[in-house]
């Protein structure tokens, strides 16, 4: 079974500065697609960024970009010019391709990190 | 747009009692994923359906059941409640032969006393 680790509990950032979260996960399967979400307190779970396993390229949405490392099977998170509005849990997510029956595969979490951002 | 609808949005149960929480997913989507999120804990995958049939299963006690409707909205059955069953609870839906992003609903806060 697939696992996803996040090893940074909690972190944070100054205002207008850069954080990097990390996280790794184990597969034996060669194309599957991997997620960041943001859960705000809210408790709303949020699509930040997506990265399919076959593209080499790292995604990128405005201010968010990943670092995807497929041998070394790592996909962080960059934030560039953090904002009070991105303090949040992140939860990076693993998903394999579709089912052969139908439908799409279940997310597998990992544990998230905690963002604070400090004015 | 459109999202997912969850209802109730809130719920409080005693032990022991039976609850059902409701999913409407994103019109054309044909795939539901139910999801549980304890206190301070990531979400954990419970069932999901495609086309009205069961797709995948996961943790699910069997104290709970689902179903998917012909109109494609979803229902978790929950009886014999305990108090570990007080979490937040997600559903998601997705379109089966596109993207496949799953979008989230707000979810049901269970608390069961």
């Amino acid at each position: 079974a697939q696992t996803v680790t996040q090893s940074q509990p909690e972190m944070s950032v100054q205002e207008a500065e850069t954080v990097t979260l990390s996280c790794t996960y184990d597969t034996s399967e060669s194309d599957y697609y991997l997620f960041w979400y943001k859960q705000p307190p809210s408790r709303q779970m949020i699509l930040v960024i997506r990265q399919e396993a076959y593209k080499q390229q790292n995604a990128t949405e405005n201010r968010f970009s990943v670092n995807f490392q497929k041998a070394a099977k790592s996909f962080s998170l960059k934030i560039s010019d953090s904002q009070l509005g991105d303090a949040a849990m992140y939860f990076c997510a693993y998903r394999s391709p579709k089912l052969t029956q139908g439908g799409s595969e279940k997310l597998v979490f990992g544990k998230g990190t905690k963002l604070t951002v400090n004015p | 747009a459109a999202g997912v609808i969850q209802s109730p949005r809130h719920l409080i149960k005693e032990k022991r009692e039976t609850a059902t929480l409701k999913c409407y997913p994103i019109p054309r989507h044909d795939t539901v994923y139910w999801y549980q999120q304890g206190p301070g804990q990531d979400p954990q995958f419970l069932i999901s359906f495609y086309e009205k049939m069961q797709s995948d299963k996961g943790s699910i006690p069997d104290r709970f059941s689902a179903q998917q409707f012909s109109d494609y909205h979803s229902e978790l059955n929950m009886s014999s409640l305990e108090l570990g069953d007080s979490a937040l609870y997600f559903c998601a839906s997705s379109h089966g032969t596109t993207y496949n992003e799953q979008f989230f609903g707000p979810g049901t806060r269970l608390t069961v006393l």
